[in-house]
């Protein structure tokens, strides 16, 4: 099974700060990797797909890297709106799996 | 509106068996392959399985974990995705989301169904 790492699991950050997360998958994936933004009691909800390319209506201060085993979300001007959970989640080969998550707080 | 909306949890005896259903709506959800993705309490997702389309002869796939217990089934007719769960740990409390899968991504999730295995 191909085990995703996120980093950090938690982060604590203020309005207008550029916060990175990293997803680090055990072998090879491509480019088959995608992220979610899943807030309290509430389904997640696509954000980035391919590792790079925007859902439909997500907004442009997300962005989304790398290609193989590292792979990068990045927020470039956190919003009140982005505190939340993020996760990502491999499709290259089954079980598809999920990273562990990180933990947006506000600080 | 692309929309999933799951129906069928609830609390269950450890050994007992539910049955999730999952309606779809404002897609052609006959072309689409479908998933469930569950959530344990204050943890993160966990993949439970996939049903391909009729054009991938409705194949399936499961995470080892329910392998043997869980069956993903679908009706094209009734826009419905469904979970049969048999056999139930107490470790399969969760909420059950289905979500539309696809080789990139999985979009749109709906709102979820808590199922609790407890004596």
């Amino acid at each position: 099974d191909i085990q995703l790492t996120q980093s950090p699991s938690f982060l604590s950050a203020s309005v207008g700060d550029r916060v990175t997360i990293t997803c680090r998958a055990s072998q090879d994936i491509s480019s088959f990797l995608a992220w979610y933004q899943q807030k309290p009691g509430k389904a997640p909800k696509l954000l980035i797909y391919a590792a790079s390319t925007f859902q439909s209506g997500v907004p442009s201060r997300f962005s989304g890297s790398g290609s193989g085993t590292e792979f990068t979300l990045t927020i470039s001007s956190l919003q009140p709106e982005d505190f939340a959970t993020y996760y990502c989640q491999q499709l290259n080969s089954y079980p598809l799996t999920f990273g562990g998550g990180t933990k947006v707080e506000i600080k | 509106e692309v929309q999933l909306v799951e129906s069928g949890g609830g609390l269950v005896q450890p050994g007992g068996s539910l049955r999730l259903s999952c309606a779809a709506s404002g897609f052609s959800f006959s072309d689409h392959y479908m998933d469930w993705v569950r959530q344990a309490p204050g943890k993160g997702l966990e993949w439970v399985g996939r049903i391909r389309n009729k054009v991938n002869s409705y194949t399936t796939e499961y995470a080892a974990s329910v392998k043997g217990r869980f069956t993903i089934s679908r009706d094209d007719s009734k826009n419905s995705l469904y979970l049969q769960m048999n056999s139930l740990k107490t470790e399969d409390t969760a909420v059950y989301y289905c979500a539309r899968g696809s080789g990139l991504w999985f979009d749109p999730w709906g709102q979820g169904t808590l199922v609790t295995v407890s004596s």
